[in-house]
């Protein structure tokens, strides 16, 4: 079973931030937060990873808690593009399957 | 570079029937997984292969399914016979070998093949 909890559905005007957000409660130390998202009709598509240090890159920034419990994605100007299922991910290692949820469908709209 | 590549992307049968699914990694890519997906929820891991061993298959029914990587690059996914439960998305990913211990789980997926079980 997926270690996270999410909100079903979300909805973001274009051109402003989206939030997601992401539970992991019961997050060990050696576990890392992982982001995915999935476009319609297309596999999943890697976004970012961490462990407990706030981290971005060109397509999102990843905010964890101290405590490491919960951690937010944020897209900075969300695109119509950006539609999409994300899926907030704990794995423990590069080479773990990695165990999907439902995830947060994100609707951006104009 | 070329990402990864499955077909056929769509493909109907009838329940007890057999079907296969192809997927040719990115290459160089060590490790190969299989997942399903079913309408609505998130990928399902299937069969975890490193070059052409299997590392993990405890959620592939193996009475109907089988996968195979004979040559630790190419991969096969047969189902047979099909039920109707079968129907969902068929997701190859890869990723490399990465350093041990590493912690970039970024893996790499093909568009999905689409089977529908009448």
């Amino acid at each position: 079973d997926a270690k996270t909890t999410q909100p079903p559905s979300m909805d973001c005007a274009e051109g402003r931030a989206a939030n997601l957000p992401c539970n992991h409660s019961t997050i060990s130390g050696n576990e890392y937060v992982y982001w995915y998202r999935q476009i319609h009709s297309q596999g999943p598509q890697y976004i970012i990873h961490g462990l407990k240090n706030n981290e971005t890159n060109e397509m999102a920034s990843l905010i964890i808690t101290e405590d490491r419990k919960s951690s937010t994605l944020i897209l900075p100007h969300a695109t119509l593009r950006d539609t999409a299922v994300y899926y907030c991910i704990v794995s423990s290692s590069g080479n773990t399957p990695l165990v999907f949820g439902k995830g947060t469908r994100l609707s951006v709209i104009a | 570079e070329a990402g990864v590549a499955q077909s056929p992307r769509y493909k109907i049968i009838e329940k007890r029937q057999s079907v296969a699914f192809w997927c040719n990694p990115i290459s160089g890519h060590a490790t190969l997984y299989w997942y399903q997906q079913i309408l609505g929820q998130g990928p399902k891991l299937l069969i975890q292969f490193q070059n052409n061993g299997v590392v993990d298959d405890s959620q592939l029914p193996k009475d109907r399914f089988s996968a195979e990587r004979l040559k630790g690059v190419d991969s096969t996914l047969k189902i047979q016979p099909a039920k109707l439960e079968d129907s969902a998305v068929y997701l190859c990913a890869s990723r490399t070998r990465g350093e041990s211990g590493t912690a970039n789980n970024e893996q790499f997926f093909g568009p999905g093949t689409r089977l529908t079980v009448l």
